[in-house]
């Protein structure tokens, strides 16, 4: 069975500063995909960061990077110069293709101050 | 470019009525189509996936059913509609079932 977990419930940050959010999954497959996506107040699902686990270089998209630590099993999302338009529900997931769907995690609530 | 619809975008339903989702994808060929539901603040509980045209997999028991009637449609059904079906529905596809998925904007049930 596959696990994803979000520790943090509700993350804040002020505007330009950075953040990390935290996210540890557990899978007995070695081959598989990691995924942050935005859930903004519309609810639409939005895709942020992907990783292979086969890669061991962390994925970069503009301000969202992860910290990609495969033998701890962990998946930490940083965003950097945090803007009012991050604010949203982010959703760690994995995906091992075996079980032909992606596992979300409950979920980290961030809230961007001025 | 690919574009994912969904609609209705808000339902409102008594218990025990019927019920149709419908989600198209458009500017894609075969893909993998998938339906989940969101209860509110949770995260999201795979329903049914398809890998094609009248293959629809199940992935929890429950008062739901789907189908795909064309490569690109997916329908989400009930018969009679249960309170605990109120939620928001999220149609999603994947070129790669092990890759990441695209989701449509949702379709918010209340079953009253």
């Amino acid at each position: 069975a596959q696990t994803v977990t979000q520790s943090q419930p509700e993350m804040s940050v002020q505007e330009a500063e950075t953040v990390t959010l935290s996210c540890t999954y557990d899978t007995s497959e070695s081959d598989y995909y990691l995924f942050w996506y935005k859930q903004p107040p519309s609810r639409q699902m939005i895709l942020v960061i992907r990783q292979e686990a086969y890669k061991q270089q962390n994925a970069t998209e503009n301000r969202f990077s992860v910290n990609f630590q495969k033998a701890a099993k962990s998946f930490s999302l940083k965003i950097s110069d945090s803007q009012l338009g991050d604010a949203a529900m982010y959703f760690c997931a994995l995906n091992t293709g075996t079980a032909s769907k992606l596992t979300f995690g409950t979920g980290t609530r961030l809230q961007v101050t001025l | 470019s690919q574009t994912i619809h969904q609609w209705p975008a808000t339902l409102v339903q008594p218990v025990g009525s019927p019920l149709s989702l419908e989600c198209t994808v458009e500017g894609t060929s075969n893909p993998n189509l998938y339906w989940y539901r969101q209860a509110a603040g949770r995260g999201l509980q795979l329903l049914f996936y398809s890998v094609g045209i009248g293959q629809i997999s199940s992935e929890v028991p429950q008062n739901l059913s789907a189908s795909r009637p064309q490569d690109r449609q997916f329908i989400l059904s009930s018969k009679k509609l249960l309170l605990s079906d109120s939620g928001f529905y999220l149609c999603a596809w994947s070129v790669l079932l092990r890759d990441e998925q695209f989701f449509g904007p949702g379709t918010r049930l209340t079953v009253l």
